[in-house]
């Protein structure tokens, strides 16, 4: 079983719609999550990122932790065409990994149809 | 700061050749990570450092791979000999303790 798994989808969806993406993981060690936006033929931008378990509430995006289950979670509400890129989640033991790395999932591909 | 710089942003090279790829990290950044991106396998961790010193290097797929980070100020990644299956995009990313990782634009490899 891999680290940390996720859907690579392809998901399409309508404007507007509500986006779940997610991610599994094996490492009960992994405190720190985040989401990273990656636009075609660019670097992964941070988005949004957690610590232990919770929610985050970021404008149109939350993200869910739940380490009992090992299962992450963003949500995207009123989905935009820009929002259209590679979602990838990530995990760490330490945030930033100068005390580790971080772990990534293989990245999710949401296309949002106007 | 204009972020973090990779160079090339892309290179097309015959099996092989020495492939050598850039990064220089935000200034005042103190740990550094090389990535590679494909298709198959996602995005890996080939290796970081932390105050230019190699920390983890387990990721470095075999030894025709070697990382060096000579200051704080720049580093390496070097392929010898370059194989078609080296072919993909090679990020770098940088970052200071507790604080987000920022990437590259990566460079784009492609070995033929």
């Amino acid at each position: 079983q891999k680290e940390v798994e996720q859907d690579p989808g392809p998901l399409s969806v309508p404007e507007g719609a509500i986006v779940s993406l997610n991610c599994t993981y094996s490492n009960s060690a992994f405190q720190y999550f985040m989401w990273y936006r990656q636009y075609s033929r660019k670097g992964p931008e941070l988005l949004m990122y957690t610590y232990s378990s919770g929610n985050k509430e970021d404008g149109r995006f939350t993200a869910q932790v739940d380490k009992s289950s090992k299962y992450i979670s963003l949500f995207i509400r009123d989905s935009q065409p820009s929002d259209s890129a590679t979602y990838l989640c990530a995990m760490s033991a330490a945030y930033g990994g100068s005390q580790g790395n971080l772990i990534f999932g293989k990245g999710t591909k949401l296309s949002v149809k106007p | 700061d204009a972020g973090v710089i990779q160079s090339p942003r892309h290179e097309v090279t015959e099996m092989g050749q020495e492939v050598t790829l850039r990064c220089k990290p935000i200034s005042g950044h103190n740990s550094l990570f090389w990535y590679r991106q494909t298709m198959m396998r996602g995005l890996e961790l080939l290796i970081y450092f932390n105050n230019n010193v190699p920390i983890d290097d387990s990721g470095m797929p075999e030894d025709r791979f070697s990382a060096k980070m000579p200051n704080a100020s720049f580093s390496t990644l070097k392929i010898q000999p370059s194989e078609p299956r080296d072919s993909a995009v090679y990020f770098c990313a940088s970052t200071l303790p507790a604080t987000e990782a920022f990437f590259g634009q990566g460079t784009r490899l492609t070995v033929v």
